[in-house]
């Protein structure tokens, strides 16, 4: 899991801003994940891609948007439609056809100022 | 789609005793069921997982049971150390050939372990 990495690892937005989170890996892995996690809430699925120019929306996508331009980068804007951000977001991979284990990058924690 | 309950949400042990966390799963067509440990401010690390068929996995002090016909798993710790303390979360996922959802993991909200030494 040291090949997947994530920035900033703290992040602020103000009111009305759009931020993104980046993520990457060079691990060759076929698809890539977001999830939020809250105190108490485990990890809940925001989209998830499993080949390049696609993804699909899990279970809390509003108020997120993503991109799959290239494979080893999954980026996740955070909308000023979200209106409760404040998390800690993390991203995974995994090779998808040859395992099911996703590895996690190291996170970033969102605060709203 | 899936679902899944993790018990306890906090479980403290001595030293030296085991720990056991439940987790019991909602489709039938789950096939991979991994465990994660998560330290505070860390990311969740794989420990062990299994597969629908297979109904027991050891690693060291580390063991996973497996029971489809009731949909439950479980992650047995034995002879704990202070650094077993973390948050564990069990998951689940669907066999991948019915749908883009499928492959999604299903996570528990997680298991707060504190092993007092």
């Amino acid at each position: 899991d040291g090949g997947i990495t994530q920035s900033p690892k703290y992040l602020f937005r103000k009111e009305g801003q759009n931020v993104t989170l980046s993520c990457e890996q060079n691990l060759n892995h076929d698809a890539m994940y977001w999830y939020r996690q809250d105190p108490g809430q485990g990890l809940r699925l925001i989209y998830y891609s499993q080949i390049v120019n696609d993804f699909q929306k899990g279970d809390i996508a509003e108020g997120y948007s993503v991109s799959r331009e290239k494979k080893e980068s999954f980026p996740l804007t955070v909308t000023s439609a979200q209106k409760n951000p404040t998390a800690f977001y993390l991203c995974a991979s995994s090779m998808l056809r040859t395992s099911e284990t996703q590895y996690f990058g190291p996170g970033t924690r969102l605060l709203v100022l | 789609g899936e679902n899944v309950e993790q018990h306890p949400s906090t479980l403290s042990v001595q030293e030296g005793d085991s720990a056991v966390i439940k987790c019991t799963y909602s489709d039938s067509a789950s096939n991979y069921f991994p465990w994660y440990k998560q330290e505070l401010g860390k990311r969740p690390q794989l420990i062990i997982d299994i597969r629908s068929n297979v109904g027991e996995k050891k690693d060291q002090r580390i063991a996973v049971t497996l029971n489809k016909t009731a949909k439950h798993f479980s992650l047995h710790i034995t002879e704990t150390q202070p650094e077993d303390s973390a948050v564990y979360f069990c998951a689940a996922r669907g066999p991948g050939n019915s749908g883009a959802g499928s492959y999604q993991l299903t996570f528990g909200k997680g298991t707060k372990l504190s092993v007092i030494p």
